[in-house]
């Protein structure tokens, strides 16, 4: 069945380092990919998309590129904050008239200075 | 524009009882989406409304669940009896015409 799998957690990183959060998924069809951040004490926010094969999803440094021949979406961000300290979420979305996200189980960041 | 809320932000009661969390979502959206998240596992589906018809009630787990959304505004989630196994985050979720969905801070359910 459909499904995400991502890094287990915890990451923990220094400031300025390379971050990378691996994802795959398992889905029918031609899914849209994201990647949630989830700050402490506050709800999920959409943090990148990516809707066909090879685009490329970007926001606040944070990058990820729809790869359908591997089915991955790997987050990547060249040098981390301590304010990226988060909980991240690989999902996608069917399309369609099937608008339910499908998540993996999060991986929990943390950036020391 | 306020966001999603949720209230209460979090719930402790003894198994058995009956609780009811309550969304608003984003003035204006018809999509609200249910999701809940169980402690080291995936944040999972419950079910999708479009105004006040139920879409997608897939996820749900099985008839102690009772999700309504009259008017086509708020959504409540009732959990009656509620078990151990219900504890979790129960996040609401709301969009419009687009396929983004924003998401409230969730409900922390915690049966005891």
């Amino acid at each position: 069945g459909d499904s995400v799998t991502q890094m287990e957690g915890p990451v923990t990183l220094s400031e300025e380092a390379f971050l990378t959060i691996n994802c795959t998924y398992t889905a029918t069809g031609y899914p849209s990919l994201f990647w949630y951040v989830q700050y402490p004490g506050e709800g999920l926010q959409l943090l990148l998309k990516a809707t066909k094969a090879d685009d490329k999803g970007s926001n606040k440094g944070f990058e990820a590129t729809y790869r359908k021949e591997t089915t991955s979406f790997h987050l990547e961000k060249g040098s981390v904050q301590v304010s990226d300290s988060a909980v991240y979420f690989c999902a996608f979305q069917s399309g369609g008239s099937n608008y339910k996200l499908t998540f993996g189980k999060g991986t929990l960041l943390t950036v020391n200075p | 524009e306020a966001g999603v809320t949720q209230f209460p932000s979090h719930s402790v009661i003894e198994k058995g009882q009956t609780v009811t969390l309550r969304c608003d979502p984003i003035s204006g959206h018809d999509n609200l989406y249910w999701y809940r998240r169980v402690m080291g596992k995936e944040i999972k589906f419950l079910l999708h409304f479009v105004k006040e018809s139920k879409q997608d009630e897939s996820g749900m787990p099985n008839n102690r669940f009772l999700a309504e959304r009259t008017g086509g505004t708020y959504s409540t989630l009732k959990v009656q009896p509620a078990e151990l196994e219900d504890s979790g985050v129960y996040f609401c979720a709301s969009s419009g015409t687009g396929y983004e969905q924003y998401f409230g801070p969730g409900t922390r359910l915690t049966v005891t």
